[in-house]
């Protein structure tokens, strides 16, 4: 079955440490994307990517990074410079190009990060 | 400014009622896409449907139902004898295309608890 896996479920991080979450999918999308999801808060975008060896900031890029070497795998990372990084945080995947924006995007399960 | 509004940040009703979720939209401009996504407790959005801003018919699918009104910029969803399965988190989202690349912007999101 085609889909997303993200892993962990559930991660916890020391402060002052930096993290990566996996992002894996067989969709054969071009277009992935992160999202972190805060309690009562809609999702915000972290990063995206378009095509292999290409991503863009969204709107919370910061103390975050991101690498797509493969077309299937978007791992995140989650720095020490991010301040507040507890959070849910998932992934997404779509067709691109998105003439108009109608492509829907495709979520994963999600992983659940608390500092500690 | 691009905006999703769902000023009901929880709902519970009984069993066999009807509900209907509110959203409200922010854009400039001319041509996108609205979407309405169901987050189940075990965390993944599942997609539920898209509308584009040039088709103002309502639609029916099953027990869900859709009105999107471009003059009053919303996008309601109702469901009909309503489900305990039902319950979940509910995100309204606007796709806008920005240098090429679809944005989402989602609202707060709607907790939804159908009490048996």
């Amino acid at each position: 079955d085609g889909g997303i896996t993200q892993s962990p479920k559930y991660l916890f991080r020391k402060e002052g440490q930096n993290v990566t979450l996996s992002c894996e999918q067989n969709l054969n999308h071009d277009a992935m994307y992160w999202y972190r999801q805060d309690p009562g808060q809609g999702l915000r975008l972290i990063y995206y990517s378009q095509i292999v060896n290409d991503f863009q900031k969204g709107d919370i890029a910061e103390g975050y990074s991101v690498s797509r070497e493969k077309k299937e795998s978007f791992p995140l990372t989650v720095t020490s410079a991010q301040k507040n990084p507890t959070a849910f945080y998932l992934c997404a995947s779509s067709i691109w190009p998105s003439g108009g924006g109608e492509n829907e995007q495709f979520f994963g399960p999600g992983t659940r990060l608390t500092v500690l | 400014a691009q905006k999703v509004t769902q000023a009901q940040t929880e709902i519970s009703v009984v069993e066999k009622e009807d509900v209907t979720l509110d959203c409200v939209y922010e854009t400039r401009d001319t041509t996108y896409y609205l979407f309405w996504y169901k987050q189940p407790p075990s965390g993944e959005l599942v997609f539920l449907i898209r509308r584009n801003s040039f088709d103002e018919q309502n639609e029916i699918s099953g027990r869900y139902s859709w009105n999107f009104q471009k003059s009053t910029s919303s996008f309601n969803f109702t469901i009909t004898a309503s489900q305990v399965v039902d319950s979940a988190v509910y995100f309204c989202a606007l796709s806008l295309t920005i240098q090429g690349a679809q944005k989402l912007v989602f609202g707060q999101g709607t907790r939804l608890t159908i009490n048996p």
